[in-house]
């Protein structure tokens, strides 16, 4: 079965500082992997996918993520965070669609305070 | 394109009510998701259509939720009698599948449920 673990529940960094968040996968096959990210009384928006080809993936709003097969992660970097871009941030795996074999396994989330 | 429209966006009920939830998924999406996100278990799949017809329902709670799925772009997640543990927000995703496309899914808003 596949899962997902985003080790840290919460996280503060200060505006103009650098992110990163964590995210370890278990799958059987490669993976299709997302960062979603959900505002406060909103639902989730795709901030990027990984599918195959270049492991650096670029996404919207200035995010990155990195597969890694060697260390079943995708972690989530920003170089410069801005205070809009607090929220929960999900990582997901999902598989190939296959019929039955269509659903994606969310991570618990993590949630960005951005400090000014 | 409206995006996944859910409806309504709040719902207070007393316990032992009938609540019914309901969305309607981008138009032209083959697949349509069920989620529930409390904070003590995060984000869960409870079912989810392909073509309307229920393909894994496994993450239904018990049977006092039930779920259908009656055209293309109508679903209904029902809950009877509700109980004050069902408090939860309830989101709907829909997604397409395509040969070159990741599952790419995309969220409604969700519904705030609270059962009292």
């Amino acid at each position: 079965a596949q899962s997902v673990t985003q080790p840290d529940i919460h996280i503060t960094v200060s505006e103009g500082a650098s992110l990163e968040l964590r995210c370890n996968y278990s799958y059987g096959a490669t993976p299709y992997l997302f960062w979603y990210v959900q505002s406060p009384g909103q639902g989730l928006q795709l901030l990027l996918k990984y599918f195959s080809g270049d492991t650096l993936v670029q996404g919207i709003k200035g995010f990155e993520a990195e597969f890694k097969r060697s260390q079943s992660s995708f972690n989530l970097r920003k170089p410069s965070v801005h205070w809009s871009d607090a929220a929960e941030y999900f990582c997901a795996v999902g598989a190939r669609f296959t019929g039955t074999a269509s659903k994606l396994t969310f991570g618990t989330g993590t949630r960005l305070q951005v400090t000014l | 394109d409206a995006g996944v429209i859910q409806s309504p966006r709040h719902e207070v009920t007393e316990m032992g009510q009938e609540v019914t939830l309901r969305c309607k998924p981008i138009s032209g999406h083959d697949y349509l998701f069920w989620y529930r996100q409390t904070m003590m278990r995060g984000l869960e799949l409870l079912i989810y259509f392909n073509n309307n017809v229920p393909i894994d329902d496994s993450g239904m709670p018990e049977d006092r939720f039930s779920a259908k799925m009656p055209n293309a772009s109508f679903s209904t997640l029902k809950i009877q009698p509700s109980e004050p543990r069902d408090s939860a927000v309830y989101f709907c995703a829909s997604s397409q599948e395509r040969a070159s496309s990741y599952n790419e899914q995309f969220f409604g808003p969700g519904t705030r449920l609270t059962v009292l």
